[in-house]
């Protein structure tokens, strides 16, 4: 059960794009459609942001995306707010378990 | 509105036990499978266990196996985790989640 690779930190402009990547396995980001990715700012609790890879629960902006390649999902933010700062988190299958990326500090210059 | 609440946490001696609850309302909690999640002080989630909707199927990270048990009262709309042999690594405040929605969490520490 070893937690999914996020890079720790990324970073842009306002109106800029960040892409975040979320690499697993076979048995897990790569075995199934079911990646999610969370948002959390401090000392809240995470947001569900995208899930089944690609869709978005009623009210998040569009500005946010997620895809999936093989063993790799990513989240793409688009248009960058100041309030986008936080750390993501995704989220995949593994079987009859659950497990997460390390996370990434999203840092809006 | 969906709300989940988590209860129980507090401060225990490393070997002791406790037991987390986490209250839903506004939907249909017999419905869902449900998790526990972690975060220990400035580290990353880390998922705990889940449980599926009736009840009848289980599963754990390895790291609580055998120590921690989730269960569920649909009829209460509550689920629990009994957290026995508690070490100073649990130290983390547990979130109840129904992977859309999550509780405000609970502080464990586990210290002498």
């Amino acid at each position: 059960q070893s937690a999914l690779t996020q890079p720790p930190s990324a970073s842009g402009s306002p109106g800029q794009s960040v892409t975040i990547s979320c690499t697993g396995t076979s048995s897990d980001v790569g075995g199934y459609n079911y990646v999610s990715w969370y948002q959390q700012h401090p000392g809240k609790a995470p947001k569900l942001m995208i899930y089944e890879v690609s869709k978005r629960p009623s009210g998040v902006p569009d500005r946010f995306s997620g895809s999936k390649s093989g063993n790799t999902a990513s989240l793409t933010v688009s248009g960058l707010q100041a309030e986008d700062e936080a750390d993501y988190y995704c989220c995949s299958y593994a079987g009859s378990n659950r497990v997460f990326g390390g996370g990434t500090k999203l840092t809006v210059l | 509105e969906v709300q989940l609440v988590e209860s129980g946490g507090g401060l225990v001696q490393p070997g002791g036990s406790l037991r987390l609850s986490c209250a839903a309302s506004g939907f249909t909690f017999s419905s869902y499978w449900m998790h526990w999640v972690r975060q220990a002080p400035g580290k990353g989630l880390v998922w705990v266990s889940r449980i599926n909707s009736d009840g009848s199927s289980t599963s754990y990270a390895d790291s609580v196996k055998g120590r921690f048990t989730i269960s569920r009262d649909n009829a209460k709309n509550t689920l629990y985790l009994q957290m026995n042999s508690l070490r100073a690594e649990d130290t983390a405040v547990y979130y109840c989640t129904s992977s859309t929605s999550w509780g405000q969490g609970t502080l464990v520490t586990v210290s002498s």
